[in-house]
């Protein structure tokens, strides 16, 4: 069955900087990648996804992420992260053989001034 | 155009009363599922409505939860009786095809807690 892991529960990092936010995952066949965010007391919204093509997808807000199929990975990426950017973000995997979509635990990202 | 939306946002109960969850999809979206996050750990799926038929149910964890999606449109989500390790964020989401590649669109959730 698929899965996703994401290893970091948190991520610290400072305006301006780039931030790195972990993905991996585990599929039978070849994976369909996603990322969402969550804001406080908002529901999640779609980042962007990786279906087939170009490894490095990108998405809403500056966000982009990278597919590495020999590392299993899916790790976002943004060049210079802002304050606004601090929000909860989910990694999500389908694949052929399962219909429902597994998302990661989530990683809190916190990026202070 | 509108969002998901999920009413109520908040829902507090005791140990054995009913609770019914609403989610409205995105207008014309035929895929409707449902899912939950508990006590912070991942968000796991429950079903998959394709109009209103129940598509996917794999994941609903016992016959206390009935989910239903009459006349295709809005679906409800009802535990009864609610037991303690129902409390959780309670998500809908909808997309307009139901491939895996699809993006789903989700609403805020429903924070339901058990007493």
């Amino acid at each position: 069955a698929q899965s996703v892991a994401q290893p970091e529960d948190q991520v610290n990092v400072a305006e301006g900087n780039p931030l790195t936010v972990k993905c991996t995952y585990s599929v039978s066949g070849n994976p369909y990648l996603f990322w969402y965010v969550q804001y406080p007391n908002r529901g999640l919204q779609f980042l962007l996804k990786y279906i087939t093509g170009d490894n490095l997808v990108k998405g809403s807000y500056g966000f982009e992420a990278e597919f590495n199929k020999s590392q299993t990975s899916f790790h976002l990426k943004k060049p210079s992260a802002l304050v606004s950017d601090s929000a909860l973000y989910f990694c999500a995997v389908r694949d052929f053989n399962n219909n429902d979509m597994r998302f990661g635990a989530g990683t809190r990202l916190t990026v202070k001034p | 155009e509108a969002g998901v939306t999920q009413f109520p946002s908040h829902s507090v109960i005791e140990k054995g009363q009913t609770v019914t969850l609403r989610c409205d999809p995105i207008s014309g979206h035929d895929n409707l599922y449902w899912y939950r996050r508990v006590m912070g750990k991942e968000i796991k799926f429950l079903l998959h409505f394709v109009k209103e038929s129940k598509q996917d149910e794999s994941g609903m964890p016992n016959n206390r939860f009935l989910a239903e999606r009459t006349g295709g449109t809005y679906s409800t989500l009802k535990v009864q009786p609610a037991e303690l390790e129902d409390s959780g964020v309670y998500f809908c989401a909808s997309s307009l095809a139901g491939g895996l590649t699809d993006t789903q669109y989700f609403g805020p959730g429903t924070r339901l807690t058990v007493l």
